[in-house]
Protein backbone atom coordinates (compact mmCIF):
# COMPACT_ATOMS: atom_id res chain seq x y z
CA UNK A 1 0.00 0.00 0.00
CA UNK A 2 1.22 3.77 -0.58
CA UNK A 3 1.86 5.51 2.60
CA UNK A 4 1.61 9.17 2.79
CA UNK A 5 3.08 11.46 5.54
CA UNK A 6 2.12 14.67 6.15
CA UNK A 7 4.51 17.27 7.92
CA UNK A 8 4.58 19.18 10.32
CA UNK A 9 2.28 16.90 12.72
CA UNK A 10 0.62 20.68 13.65
CA UNK A 11 2.32 24.22 13.79
CA UNK A 12 1.11 27.20 14.92
CA UNK A 13 0.42 30.71 13.05
CA UNK A 14 -0.94 33.82 12.78
CA UNK A 15 -3.45 35.13 10.79
CA UNK A 16 -2.10 36.54 7.08
CA UNK A 17 1.07 34.26 7.55
CA UNK A 18 1.88 32.10 4.78
CA UNK A 19 1.71 28.34 5.49
CA UNK A 20 2.88 25.34 3.86
CA UNK A 21 2.03 22.07 4.40
CA UNK A 22 3.62 19.01 2.73
CA UNK A 23 2.54 15.61 1.92
CA UNK A 24 4.87 13.03 1.09
CA UNK A 25 3.92 9.53 -1.34
CA UNK A 26 5.88 6.66 -0.45
CA UNK A 27 5.36 5.90 -4.65
CA UNK A 28 5.41 7.63 -7.39
CA UNK A 29 1.53 8.71 -7.71
CA UNK A 30 1.79 11.08 -10.56
CA UNK A 31 -0.56 14.00 -9.63
CA UNK A 32 -3.52 11.67 -8.43
CA UNK A 33 -3.60 13.83 -4.92
CA UNK A 34 -6.21 15.65 -3.18
CA UNK A 35 -6.58 17.73 -0.10
CA UNK A 36 -9.38 18.42 2.33
CA UNK A 37 -10.29 20.93 5.16
CA UNK A 38 -11.65 19.16 8.66
CA UNK A 39 -13.14 21.49 11.56
CA UNK A 40 -13.69 20.18 14.70
CA UNK A 41 -17.03 17.88 14.64
CA UNK A 42 -17.92 18.64 10.81
CA UNK A 43 -17.31 16.66 7.71
CA UNK A 44 -14.18 16.78 5.73
CA UNK A 45 -14.14 19.64 2.79
CA UNK A 46 -12.79 19.34 -0.33
CA UNK A 47 -10.34 22.00 -1.31
CA UNK A 48 -7.85 20.54 -3.77
CA UNK A 49 -7.54 18.04 -6.91
CA UNK A 50 -5.19 16.80 -9.45
CA UNK A 51 -2.41 18.31 -6.99
CA UNK A 52 -3.21 21.71 -7.93
CA UNK A 53 -6.60 22.25 -9.27
CA UNK A 54 -8.41 24.53 -7.37
CA UNK A 55 -12.37 23.42 -6.05
CA UNK A 56 -14.81 25.58 -7.46
CA UNK A 57 -15.66 27.89 -4.11
CA UNK A 58 -12.45 27.90 -2.53
CA UNK A 59 -10.71 30.71 -1.63
CA UNK A 60 -7.77 31.60 -4.17
CA UNK A 61 -5.51 32.01 -1.50
CA UNK A 62 -5.28 28.28 -1.22
CA UNK A 63 -2.88 26.48 -3.83
CA UNK A 64 -1.49 23.18 -4.43
CA UNK A 65 1.76 21.83 -6.58
CA UNK A 66 3.76 18.84 -6.71
CA UNK A 67 3.47 15.35 -8.70
CA UNK A 68 5.03 12.14 -8.14
CA UNK A 69 5.90 11.56 -4.38
CA UNK A 70 6.08 14.94 -3.13
CA UNK A 71 3.43 17.60 -2.55
CA UNK A 72 2.32 20.95 -0.75
CA UNK A 73 -0.62 22.93 0.24
CA UNK A 74 -0.20 26.44 0.72
CA UNK A 75 -2.57 28.91 2.34
CA UNK A 76 -1.02 33.19 1.11
CA UNK A 77 -2.51 34.66 4.15
CA UNK A 78 -4.06 32.70 6.65
CA UNK A 79 -7.57 33.35 7.65
CA UNK A 80 -9.29 33.11 11.17
CA UNK A 81 -11.32 30.66 9.35
CA UNK A 82 -8.07 28.38 7.77
CA UNK A 83 -7.46 27.06 11.38
CA UNK A 84 -8.01 23.53 11.06
CA UNK A 85 -6.95 19.89 10.38
CA UNK A 86 -5.76 19.32 6.93
CA UNK A 87 -5.34 16.05 4.99
CA UNK A 88 -4.34 14.91 1.74
CA UNK A 89 -5.46 11.94 0.18
CA UNK A 90 -3.56 9.67 -2.47
CA UNK A 91 -6.54 8.48 -5.43
CA UNK A 92 -3.54 6.86 -7.41
CA UNK A 93 -4.13 3.12 -6.39
CA UNK A 94 -6.45 1.10 -4.10
CA UNK A 95 -5.93 0.64 -1.29
CA UNK A 96 -6.56 4.50 -1.41
CA UNK A 97 -4.92 6.19 1.64
CA UNK A 98 -4.56 9.82 3.70
CA UNK A 99 -2.28 11.31 5.45
CA UNK A 100 -2.42 11.88 9.01
CA UNK A 101 -3.08 15.33 8.71
CA UNK A 102 -1.34 18.37 9.77
CA UNK A 103 -3.34 20.39 12.61
CA UNK A 104 -3.39 24.63 11.81
CA UNK A 105 -3.64 26.51 15.27
CA UNK A 106 -3.22 29.81 16.68
CA UNK A 107 -0.45 31.27 17.27
CA UNK B 1 -27.51 21.06 -4.49
CA UNK B 2 -25.82 17.62 -3.55
CA UNK B 3 -27.06 15.80 -0.43
CA UNK B 4 -25.24 12.66 1.22
CA UNK B 5 -27.16 11.50 4.61
CA UNK B 6 -25.85 9.01 6.52
CA UNK B 7 -27.89 6.52 8.58
CA UNK B 8 -27.89 3.77 10.83
CA UNK B 9 -25.38 4.05 13.29
CA UNK B 10 -25.67 3.39 16.94
CA UNK B 11 -24.39 1.21 19.71
CA UNK B 12 -23.49 -2.60 18.63
CA UNK B 13 -21.41 -5.18 21.12
CA UNK B 14 -18.20 -6.82 19.85
CA UNK B 15 -18.75 -9.22 16.90
CA UNK B 16 -22.19 -8.04 16.14
CA UNK B 17 -23.57 -6.59 12.82
CA UNK B 18 -24.51 -3.34 11.13
CA UNK B 19 -25.24 -1.57 8.42
CA UNK B 20 -25.20 1.86 7.58
CA UNK B 21 -26.33 3.53 4.63
CA UNK B 22 -26.34 6.34 2.60
CA UNK B 23 -28.79 8.26 0.51
CA UNK B 24 -28.04 10.54 -2.43
CA UNK B 25 -29.52 13.37 -4.08
CA UNK B 26 -28.88 16.31 -6.41
CA UNK B 27 -26.72 14.55 -8.36
CA UNK B 28 -27.19 11.27 -11.14
CA UNK B 29 -26.05 9.09 -8.43
CA UNK B 30 -24.97 5.88 -10.92
CA UNK B 31 -22.41 8.11 -12.69
CA UNK B 32 -20.18 8.38 -9.80
CA UNK B 33 -17.98 6.23 -7.75
CA UNK B 34 -19.11 6.07 -4.46
CA UNK B 35 -16.93 5.77 -1.27
CA UNK B 36 -16.73 5.41 2.83
CA UNK B 37 -14.62 6.86 4.94
CA UNK B 38 -14.24 6.83 9.03
CA UNK B 39 -12.56 8.37 11.80
CA UNK B 40 -12.26 7.13 15.04
CA UNK B 41 -12.31 9.58 17.77
CA UNK B 42 -9.69 12.25 18.03
CA UNK B 43 -7.72 10.65 14.84
CA UNK B 44 -7.17 11.03 11.22
CA UNK B 45 -9.67 9.46 8.48
CA UNK B 46 -8.88 6.40 7.03
CA UNK B 47 -10.64 4.99 3.98
CA UNK B 48 -12.95 1.99 4.30
CA UNK B 49 -14.01 1.02 1.23
CA UNK B 50 -15.00 1.91 -2.72
CA UNK B 51 -17.64 0.79 -5.61
CA UNK B 52 -17.68 1.72 -8.89
CA UNK B 53 -20.43 3.69 -10.83
CA UNK B 54 -22.58 0.12 -11.68
CA UNK B 55 -21.24 -1.80 -8.87
CA UNK B 56 -19.36 -4.47 -10.25
CA UNK B 57 -16.05 -3.52 -8.70
CA UNK B 58 -16.01 -3.00 -5.02
CA UNK B 59 -12.65 -2.23 -2.81
CA UNK B 60 -11.51 -2.56 0.85
CA UNK B 61 -8.97 -1.23 3.61
CA UNK B 62 -6.89 -4.63 4.89
CA UNK B 63 -8.33 -3.81 8.16
CA UNK B 64 -12.23 -4.52 6.98
CA UNK B 65 -11.37 -7.27 4.17
CA UNK B 66 -13.71 -9.66 4.57
CA UNK B 67 -16.14 -8.86 7.43
CA UNK B 68 -17.64 -5.12 5.12
CA UNK B 69 -19.63 -5.61 1.96
CA UNK B 70 -19.94 -2.42 -0.31
CA UNK B 71 -22.99 -1.88 -2.13
CA UNK B 72 -25.41 0.59 -4.05
CA UNK B 73 -28.87 0.57 -5.64
CA UNK B 74 -29.01 2.95 -8.88
CA UNK B 75 -32.42 3.02 -8.53
CA UNK B 76 -32.89 4.08 -5.35
CA UNK B 77 -29.95 6.31 -5.24
CA UNK B 78 -28.59 4.43 -1.86
CA UNK B 79 -24.98 3.74 -0.78
CA UNK B 80 -24.50 0.98 1.84
CA UNK B 81 -22.12 -0.53 4.50
CA UNK B 82 -22.70 -3.95 5.84
CA UNK B 83 -20.09 -4.32 8.94
CA UNK B 84 -19.91 -8.06 10.65
CA UNK B 85 -18.00 -9.49 13.04
CA UNK B 86 -17.47 -5.98 14.26
CA UNK B 87 -14.55 -5.20 16.76
CA UNK B 88 -14.10 -2.44 19.02
CA UNK B 89 -11.43 -0.58 16.34
CA UNK B 90 -14.40 -0.09 14.48
CA UNK B 91 -15.80 2.56 16.10
CA UNK B 92 -15.83 6.10 14.76
CA UNK B 93 -17.63 8.01 12.51
CA UNK B 94 -18.37 6.87 9.13
CA UNK B 95 -19.01 9.33 6.15
CA UNK B 96 -19.98 8.35 2.68
CA UNK B 97 -18.39 10.32 -0.17
CA UNK B 98 -19.00 11.09 -3.41
CA UNK B 99 -16.58 10.31 -6.81
CA UNK B 100 -12.97 9.33 -6.91
CA UNK B 101 -11.76 12.68 -5.43
CA UNK B 102 -14.25 12.72 -2.56
CA UNK B 103 -15.65 16.08 -3.69
CA UNK B 104 -18.66 15.86 -1.48
CA UNK B 105 -19.65 14.51 1.67
CA UNK B 106 -22.08 13.41 4.40
CA UNK B 107 -22.82 14.32 7.82
CA UNK B 108 -21.55 11.40 9.34
CA UNK B 109 -23.28 8.73 11.21
CA UNK B 110 -21.64 7.18 14.35
CA UNK B 111 -20.49 3.40 15.08
CA UNK B 112 -19.55 2.43 18.60
CA UNK B 113 -18.84 -0.98 19.18
CA UNK B 114 -18.68 -1.76 23.37
CA UNK B 115 -19.76 -4.38 25.24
Amino acid sequence: AIQMTQSPSSLSASVGDRVTLTCRASQDISDDLAWYQQKPGKAPKFLIFAASSLQSGVPARFSGSGSGTDFTLTISSLQPEDFATYYCLQNHDYPLTFGQGTKVEIK
Amino acid sequence: EVQLVESGGGLVKPGGSLRVSCAASGFTFGSYIMNWVRQAPGKGLEWVSSISRTGDYMYYADSVKGRFTISRDNAKNSLSLQMNSLRAEDTGVYYCARDGTFDYWGQGTLVTVSS
